[in-house]
């Protein structure tokens, strides 16, 4: 198993630009999770999705937007990309029985210029 | 709005000292919560989970919950230099959504 993958690993924009984080997973997992966490700060829930065509915002939805067609895809949209968006991005997954662990992918390094 | 607030660090202790982190939540209604190890340029993994009162040990470490004081606290006995990151204490919400706290950045210095 590959886990929770994520691409790009790096990316620079340019302000207003667009692009797409996106992220897979491969366990079969209902729930996936997007966060960002800027430097020396917690995570942030940006969005969530608790199976295939369900999603719902998190704490800092503003200026992104998500779809998950799959189990296994959750891609994050960035429309009209701002400085304020720099940030590392994660993506997560979790098993929607018993267990309470959520497994991260190795996260996105976007800086906007 | 729920928040989890953390020690604000940085920590150092010695190698082989007890690591204290320390953790407090303001919603009540949380009945779970976890201590996430973060290495600098990586990404966070589960080392404890604790959902009732009183002490979980697990190795050298030890998770402390105390819900009448809404208080979470992480305690790693002989502490080693592989021990150096930032340890991130977060709360569970509906829909399996977790609330981090901003981290508490430990060094272990041999």
């Amino acid at each position: 198993n590959a886990g929770v993958t994520q691409t790009p690993k790096f990316r620079i924009l340019k302000i207003g630009q667009s692009m797409t984080l996106q992220c897979t997973q491969d366990m079969n997992h209902n729930y996936m999770y997007w966060y960002r966490q800027d430097p020396g700060m917690g995570l942030k829930l940006i969005y969530y999705s608790v199976g295939a065509g369900i999603t719902d915002k998190g704490e800092v939805p503003n200026g992104y937007n998500v779809s998950r067609s799959t189990t296994e895809d959750f891609p994050l949209r960035l429309e009209l990309a701002a400085p304020s968006q720099t940030s590392v991005y994660f993506c997560a997954s979790q098993d929607g029985g018993g267990t309470d662990t959520q497994y991260f992918g190795p996260g996105t390094r976007l800086t906007v210029l | 709005q729920k928040e989890v607030e953390q020690n604000s660090g940085p920590l150092s202790v010695p190698e082989g000292a007890i690591a204290s982190l320390n953790c407090t939540y303001s919603d009540r209604v949380s009945q779970s919560f976890f201590w996430y190890r973060q290495y600098s340029g990586k990404s966070p993994e589960l080392i404890m989970s604790i959902y009732s009162n009183g002490d979980k040990e697990d190795g050298r470490f030890t998770a402390q919950l105390n819900k009448a004081s809404q208080y979470v606290s992480l305690l790693i006995r002989d502490s080693q230099p592989s021990d150096s990151a930032t340890y991130l204490c977060a709360s569970k919400g509906s829909a399996r959504q977790l609330t981090f706290g901003s981290g508490t950045q430990l060094t272990v210095l041999p």
